[in-house]
């Protein structure tokens, strides 16, 4: 079974410096990778995927991920983090093609970014 | 939009009552799935189920039972709610098709004391 490591449970940043969210997973063979975010309040939503095609993945609201596969790497970044950002950040892996049944979430990393 | 609906935000119960959340899709969703969602583990997946009357184990099951009678309503079950099922509850959709995206609800948190 694969498993995800997200390497910081907080983060505190303040506008517009850099952002990094580290992700790891395990799993031997192919997978598809997500970022989900949840706001405070609010529901969990897709922030970006990576099924195939280049590893460069832009996400909604400036966000981006680069899948490195001989890291087992999918790294979250964004070049300068606003208030809004404010959230928790989660990292999910499934094999390819096995649906969201297998679907396995990293702990989450809460980002506070400070005015 | 696709909206994933669980019918209450905030659910105190006493210990060893019954427990019904519901959650209802209105996409018409083949797939869909209970997880709860504790700080530090993030989220786990309870069961799912792929079509009506259909449900599966997901990684942890124990405590909890499943009904999906109608396709667009897939109710998690607390047979007899303990202590340790404070937490709070994510109902997610699907569809069939490929790179369809997961879609959540605002969850519910449960409290059992």
């Amino acid at each position: 079974a694969q498993s995800v490591s997200q390497h910081n449970h907080h983060v505190i940043l303040s506008e517009a410096a850099s952002l990094e969210l580290g992700c790891n997973y395990s799993y031997g063979g192919t997978v598809n990778l997500f970022w989900y975010v949840q706001y405070p309040g609010q529901h969990l939503q897709l922030l970006l995927k990576y099924f195939s095609g280049d590893p460069l993945v832009k996400g909604i609201k400036g966000f981006e991920a680069e899948f490195i596969k001989s890291k087992f790497s999918f790294n979250l970044r964004k070049p300068s983090v606003q208030w809004s950002d404010t959230a928790e950040y989660f990292c999910a892996v499934t094999p390819l093609n096995s649906g969201y049944s297998t679907l396995t979430f990293g702990k989450g990393t809460m980002l506070l970014v400070s005015p | 939009d696709v909206k994933v609906t669980q019918s209450s935000r905030y659910l105190v119960k006493r210990t060893g009552e019954k427990v019904f959340l519901e959650c209802v899709q209105d996409m018409d969703h083949e797939n869909m799935f209970w997880y709860r969602q504790d700080p530090g583990l993030g989220l786990r997946l309870i069961y799912f189920s792929y079509d009506v009357k259909m449900k599966e184990k997901g990684d942890i099951p124990e405590g909890y039972s499943v009904s999906r009678e109608k396709k667009e309503r897939f109710s998690l079950i607390l047979e007899s709610a303990s202590t340790n099922q404070t937490s709070m509850y994510l109902c997610a959709s699907s569809s069939d098709g490929e790179n369809s995206p997961l879609h959540f609800g605002n969850g519910t948190r449960l409290t059992v004391t």
